[in-house]
C-alpha cells in the first residue's frame, strides 16, 4: 500500500499563508497525471473534495485554495487564510489500490 | 441535486454482520463508481472498497476477507455488508461519489455512525 505521510498539525495567522505537505512513498504519477487529491474536514461534518489530480480546483471551492506538486512531494496551499479554513485537511493518493489517505493535517489559528 | 444517504443499525455486536446502504439521487449508479471509507471517532479516513458503475467491485484487502459490496440500480442503492465485527470497527461509515473515475470523490453522505458492542 502507498503510506502518505503528512504533518499533524500546523498554526498560522489571519491572512497569511499556510501550506500543508503531503509526502508518499511511491510515485503517484501516470501517464501525466499525478494521482493525489486533497480534502477539508469540519468537525462533525463529511470530508470535502479541495483538489483533485494534483492541482485541479473542485467546483465551488475558492481561489484560494490551490495543490502542487509531482512524484511524492504535494502540498496544498491556502492563501490568504480566513478565520472559515479551521479543519483537518487530508491527502488521498488514487494511483494505486487500495485508495489510501494521509493521516491528516489539522489547521489552526494562531 | 446529487445526494447520497446512508442507513443502517447504530449497534452491532461483536462478531455480527453490518449491513449498511447508500441510497443515491441526482445522478445514475451505471454512469459514477461508488466507494465506502470509513472513519473511527477522532481518527483518519480508510479507504474500504468500491462498487465499479459497470457493476465490478474491488475492496481494501486489509478488509476483504470480511467486505461485500453490491447494488440495486433500480433503487438506485449501493449495499455494503461485514462480517465479524469487533470493537476496532466501530467508526462513521460514509459512501461517496467518484467524480471522474480517477477515485477522489466530490460528493459524501452525511455519513453513519456504528458501535460495536455487546
Amino acid at each position: 500500500d502507498i503510506v502518505l505521510t503528512q504533518s499533524p498539525a500546523l498554526a498560522v495567522s489571519l491572512g497569511q499563508r499556510a501550506t500543508i505537505s503531503c509526502k508518499t512513498n511511491q510515485n503517484v504519477d501516470y501517464y501525466g497525471n499525478s494521482y493525489m487529491h486533497w480534502y477539508q474536514q469540519k468537525p462533525g461534518q463529511q470530508p470535502k473534495l479541495l483538489i483533485y489530480l494534483a492541482s485541479n480546483l473542485a467546483s465551488g471551492i475558492p481561489a484560494r485554495f490551490s495543490g502542487r506538486g509531482s512524484g511524492t512531494d504535494f502540498t496544498l496551499t491556502i492563501d490568504p487564510v480566513e478565520a472559515d479554513d479551521t479543519a483537518t485537511y487530508y491527502c488521498q493518493q488514487s494511483r494505486n489500490l487500495p485508495n489510501t489517505f494521509g493521516a491528516g493535517t489539522k489547521l489552526e489559528l494562531k | 441535486e446529487v445526494q447520497l444517504k446512508e442507513s443502517g443499525p447504530g449497534l452491532v455486536q461483536p462478531s455480527q454482520t453490518l449491513s449498511l446502504t447508500c441510497t443515491v439521487s441526482g445522478f445514475s449508479l451505471t454512469d459514477y463508481s461508488v466507494h465506502w471509507v470509513r472513519q473511527p471517532p477522532g481518527k483518519g479516513l480508510e479507504w474500504m472498497g468500491v462498487m465499479w458503475s459497470g457493476g465490478s467491485t474491488a475492496y481494501n484487502s486489509a478488509l476483504k476477507s470480511r467486505l461485500s459490496i453490491s447494488r440495486d440500480t433500480s433503487k438506485s442503492q449501493v449495499f455494503l455488508k461485514m462480517n465479524s465485527l469487533q470493537t476496532e470497527d466501530t467508526a462513521i461509515y460514509y459512501c461517496t461519489r467518484d467524480l471522474g473515475g480517477d477515485d477522489y470523490f466530490d460528493y459524501w453522505g452525511q455519513g453513519v455512525m456504528v458501535t460495536v458492542s455487546s
